[in-house]
């Protein structure tokens, strides 16, 4: 079992849906957690921080459950230009070690 | 444009030949990452650097790969020989520290460079 798991997807959803992504890890000694976004051949780069409180940054709302050792991205109102694939990442030993899970695909259609 | 440099960006290169990368951080950002990505996949950490010294290289195949980061800013990624399964997008990322309201580590965010694609035929 990989230390963080994604929906590979791909996820296609129409202009102004709302969607949602899961992404689980099994280390519980895991302390900080990250969105990015990836566009087709091109670099991850940082979409949002998770925090216990959750995160909102305009559409896209982050949470995190340490309970159930999960994190999520909520995207509303989705835009043509969210297509990409969103990489979840988290951080354990004093964030010095860091996991990027493999990625869930987002399409969106007009 | 990412902060962080790598070069060149795109390299073609025969099997059994030598490769060579080049990355330079964010200035300041002590830790500096090599990652392979395959298509499809999540990217995969070769090796990690904090300054100089390098604190994981469990995934990197010493066999036939070799970084360095000799003064603690720019680094070199080798391979030697080139195989086909080597075809892949490798990113170099550095990371500044995150703190808690303790003043404790509590995690790294990290910047990539705009990758260097490398085509073994």
């Amino acid at each position: 079992r990989k230390e963080v798991e994604q929906d590979p997807g791909p996820f296609n959803v129409p202009e102004g849906a709302t969607v949602a992504f899961n992404c689980t890890y099994s280390n519980s000694a895991s302390q900080s957690f990250f969105w990015y976004r990836q566009d087709c051949r091109k670099e991850p780069k940082l979409l949002m921080s998770v925090y216990s409180s959750g995160n909102e940054d305009g559409r896209f709302t982050a949470q995190l459950n340490r309970a159930s050792q999960y994190i999520s991205l909520l995207i509303r109102d989705s835009k043509l230009s969210d297509s990409a694939t969103y990489l979840c990442v988290v951080n354990r030993s004093g964030g010095f070690k860091t996991i990027f899970g493999a990625g869930t695909r987002l399409f969106v259609k007009a | 444009e990412a902060e962080v440099a790598q070069s060149p960006r795109y390299k073609i290169t025969e099997k059994s030949q030598a490769v060579a990368f080049w990355c330079d951080p964010i200035s300041g950002h002590a830790t500096l990452y090599w990652y392979r990505q395959i298509l499809g996949q999540g990217p995969e950490l070769l090796v990690q650097f904090q300054d100089e010294s390098v604190v994981d290289d469990s995934q990197l195949p010493k066999d036939r790969f070799s970084a360095e980061r000799l003064k603690g800013v720019d680094s070199t990624l080798k391979i030697q020989p080139a195989e086909l399964g080597d075809s892949a997008m490798y990113l170099c990322a550095s990371s500044s520290i995150i703190r808690d309201r303790n003043w404790r580590t509590s995690g790294n965010t990290i910047y990539f460079g705009e990758g260097s694609w490398l085509t073994v035929v």
